[in-house]
C-alpha cells in the first residue's frame, strides 16, 4: 500500500518562528511536492523537487525554502513564520512523466496555524 | 500557464440521483487528467486518472470522460449516496512535472 506520510497533523506556531515540515513516501518517487490549500484558492504549487537535492519554484515560494537531501524525504521551511502562511499544507510524490503510473499521491495535510 | 476551472462550485442532491462534475482546462497540451476527492480536513484520495491518449476511464459507479481539444473534462456518479459527499477536485499535468488544480466541487449528498 502506498504511504505518504506528514509528522504533524496540527501545528500552532508564533510569528517570526521557523517552522519545519516534514513529509516522507515509501514508493520510491522521484518527484515530491509542496502545495498549499486555502479555501477559495486551491491548490498552489509552493516548491518541488524532482531528484535529490533539486528543486524547482513553484506558483508561490515566497517565505518558503525547502529540502531534499534523501529521495524519500522532502522537508518545507518556513523561514520567519507569518499569519498569512496559515493554511493546510499537503505533500504529494509521484513518477516523472515517461514512466509508470503517474498519478500523484497525497499526504495526510497539515493544518498549520501561525498566531 | 494553464488554468483549471470546476463548475459548479457547490453541489446539492438527493440521494441516488446520478450527476456530473466539470472541469475545464485552457491549454490541452496535457499529459494526464486526474480526479480527486477531498474529505474535510484530509488529504486527496486519487479517484481516477486519464492519459491523455485516452477517452475515459470507469471504477465502479465513477466514470471520468476527457475531451482533449475542447479542454474539458466530466466526472460522472451514477446512483449518489450520502458517503459520496466530498469536495472533488480535478488536476491536470502538463509541463512535465506540474499539476495544475481546480478549485473543486462541493458535493452534498442528501438522505
Amino acid at each position: 500500500d502506498v504511504k505518504v506520510t506528514q509528522s504533524s497533523r496540527y501545528l500552532v506556531k508564533r510569528t517570526g518562528e521557523k517552522v519545519f515540515l516534514e513529509c516522507v513516501q515509501d514508493m520510491d518517487h522521484e518527484n515530491m511536492f509542496w502545495y498549499r490549500q486555502d479555501p477559495g484558492l486551491g491548490l498552489r504549487l509552493i516548491y518541488f523537487s524532482y531528484d535529490v537535492k533539486m528543486k524547482e519554484k513553484g506558483d508561490i515560494p515566497e517565505g518558503y525554502s525547502v529540502s531534499r537531501e534523501k529521495k524519500e524525504r522532502f522537508s518545507l521551511i518556513l523561514e520567519s513564520a507569518s499569519t498569512n502562511q496559515t493554511s493546510m499544507y499537503l505533500c504529494a510524490s509521484s513518477l516523472p512523466p515517461g514512466g509508470g503510473i503517474k498519478t500523484q499521491y497525497f499526504g495526510p495535510g497539515t493544518r498549520l496555524l501561525v498566531l | 500557464k494553464q488554468e483549471v476551472t470546476q463548475i459548479p462550485a457547490a453541489l446539492s442532491v438527493p440521494e441516488g440521483e446520478n450527476l456530473v462534475l466539470n472541469c475545464s482546462f485552457t491549454d490541452s497540451a496535457i499529459y494526464n487528467l486526474q480526479w480527486f476527492r477531498q474529505d474535510p480536513g484530509k488529504g486527496l484520495t486519487s479517484l481516477l486518472l486519464i492519459q491523455s491518449s485516452q477517452r475515459e476511464q470507469t471504477s465502479g459507479r465513477l466514470n471520468a470522460s476527457l475531451d482533449k481539444s475542447s479542454g474539458r473534462s466530466t466526472l460522472y456518479i451514477a446512483a449518489s449516496q450520502p458517503g459520496d459527499s466530498a469536495t472533488y477536485l480535478c488536476a491536470v499535468r502538463s509541463g512535465g512535472n506540474q499539476f495544475y488544480f481546480g478549485t473543486g466541487t462541493s458535493l452534498t449528498v442528501i438522505p
